[in-house]
């Protein structure tokens, strides 16, 4: 149980456009969400959190404009990354917490964007 | 805000060794440490978690211990085997208060030699 996709896993896109990723919880309910942000060989980074239904909570120095976060139901989150740019380039993962005040996050496999 | 520090960096041990990964958290209010154990390209697994209300928590080859007078806890390896090598990271969260996400370690890559 508690399995959590990502779509797609890499995209390549030109620098100008936008980009979206899909987060989805498989086989439970997702009260909350996550997306991380890691540079290679380094950690994840908390980028936003999202709640079902209300806007997103973006952490100081993540340009909200810029990622654009949709958390529409309990399953499912989107990310997009809008004018892209090569320094948006990076492992972008998300996470999902079931209900009912659970501590556990469950992480997707991620998804590798490339910018050019 | 909170700030954890993981050593080592890079961990190398025999197969069949033990391996001592270690952090340490700045927020004494952090109450939930989850280990995560990361593979090449894929997104972060939780392997192993340890609340503020127990010492110590061990799952088959794997153990958790927590120091929360020194802020503390560390993973524990036994019987390493290939399949461990991997990047684990540690991470604390204040259950309750008003940060939502995890603050992770900057990870330990975990090389096995056969």
């Amino acid at each position: 149980g508690a399995v959590v996709s990502q779509h797609p896993s890499r995209v390549i896109c030109k620098s100008g456009t936008s980009v979206k990723i899909e987060c989805r919880s498989l086989d439970f309910q997702a009260t909350t969400m996550f997306w991380y942000r890691q540079f290679p060989k380094q950690s994840l980074m908390l980028m936003a959190t999202s709640n079902e239904g209300s806007k997103a909570t973006y952490e100081q120095g993540v340009e909200k404009d810029k990622f654009l976060i949709n958390h529409a139901s309990l399953t499912l989150s989107t990310l997009t990354v809008t004018s892209a740019h090569p320094e948006d380039s990076s492992f972008y993962i998300c996470s999902a917490r079931a209900l009912a005040g659970a501590v556990e996050q469950y992480f997707g496999p991620g998804t590798r964007l490339t910018v050019t | 805000g909170e700030n954890v520090e993981q050593h080592p960096s890079t961990l190398s041990v025999q197969e069949g060794d033990s391996a001592v990964i270690k952090c340490t958290y700045s927020d004494s209010a952090s109450n939930y440490f989850p280990w995560y154990k990361q593979e090449l390209g894929k997104g972060p697994q939780l392997i192993i978690d340890i609340r503020s209300n127990v010492g110590e928590k061990k799952d088959q080859r794997i153990a958790v211990t927590l120091n929360k007078t020194a802020k503390h806890f560390s993973l524990h390896i036994t019987e390493t085997q290939p399949e461990d090598s991997a990047v684990y990271f540690c991470a604390a969260k204040i259950v309750g208060g008003g940060a939502d996400g995890l603050t992770f370690g900057k990870g330990t890559h975990l090389i096995i030699q056969p």
